[in-house]
């Protein structure tokens, strides 16, 4: 079975540095996705970023990208020049390639909590 | 931008009784999901739903949970006799299976059981 952990409950940081969120995860699948979901306050979760595991290439988007380590297992979210509106539970994810109907499993999250 | 859309946003039951959160997935979409967070823990996988059935259910999806999709656009979450532990935020998603591996999630129903 797989799982996903996630080491830091909660996290603080002042505006406009950058945080590295932590994540690792337990598979023996080859193809697989993995995910950062954000949930604020509002309750929706919203997809931060995605990786393919058979891409090498660590995916961004703007502010945010991740370093993935596939041997390691490791997919880590850095976010770059953080903004209030970064405030929010962050959510590691994982799912299998082999189905499109498979389900996301999830980390326990990370309260990230960004000062002004 | 399409979007999944919950209802209700907060429901208060008493024990035993019997619940329907409903949601509307994004129209072309053909998967889709249940998950339940209780309050302060991770977000749990219930069950997901393709051609009108069930693909795969959790433990937690027990006798007393079911789901359909009555109408080819309402996919509903029932619990028979809720239970206190029951008390938890529910989120649908649904998934275009385009291939992304991308679940697009409602803002959830928060379910009180007193």
């Amino acid at each position: 079975a797989q799982t996903v952990t996630q080491s830091q409950p909660e996290m603080s940081v002042q505006e406009a540095e950058t945080v590295t969120l932590s994540c690792t995860y337990d598979t023996s699948e080859n193809n697989y996705y993995l995910f950062w979901y954000k949930q604020p306050p509002s309750r929706q979760m919203i997809l931060v970023i995605r990786q393919e595991a058979y891409k090498q290439q660590n995916a961004t988007e703007n502010r945010f990208s991740v370093n993935f380590q596939k041997a390691a297992k490791s997919f880590s979210l850095k976010i770059s020049d953080s903004q209030l509106g970064d405030t929010a539970m962050y959510f590691c994810a994982f799912m299998k390639r082999l189905n499109r109907d498979d389900k996301i499993i999830f980390g326990k999250g990370t309260r990230l909590h960004i000062l002004p | 931008e399409p979007e999944v859309t919950q209802t209700p946003s907060h429901q208060v039951t008493q024990m035993g009784q019997e619940v329907i959160l409903r949601c509307v997935p994004i129209s072309n979409h053909l998967y889709f999901y249940w998950y339940r967070q209780i309050l302060g823990q991770k977000v749990e996988f219930l069950v997901s739903f393709y051609n009108n059935e069930i693909s795969e259910k959790s433990e937690i999806f027990d006798d007393q949970f079911s789901v359909e999709r009555p109408d080819g656009s309402n996919f509903t979450l029932k619990i028979r006799s809720t239970k206190l532990e029951d008390s938890a935020m529910y989120f649908c998603a649904s998934n275009g299976g385009a291939g992304t591996g991308e679940l697009f999630f409602g803002e959830g129903s928060r379910l009180t059981v007193l």
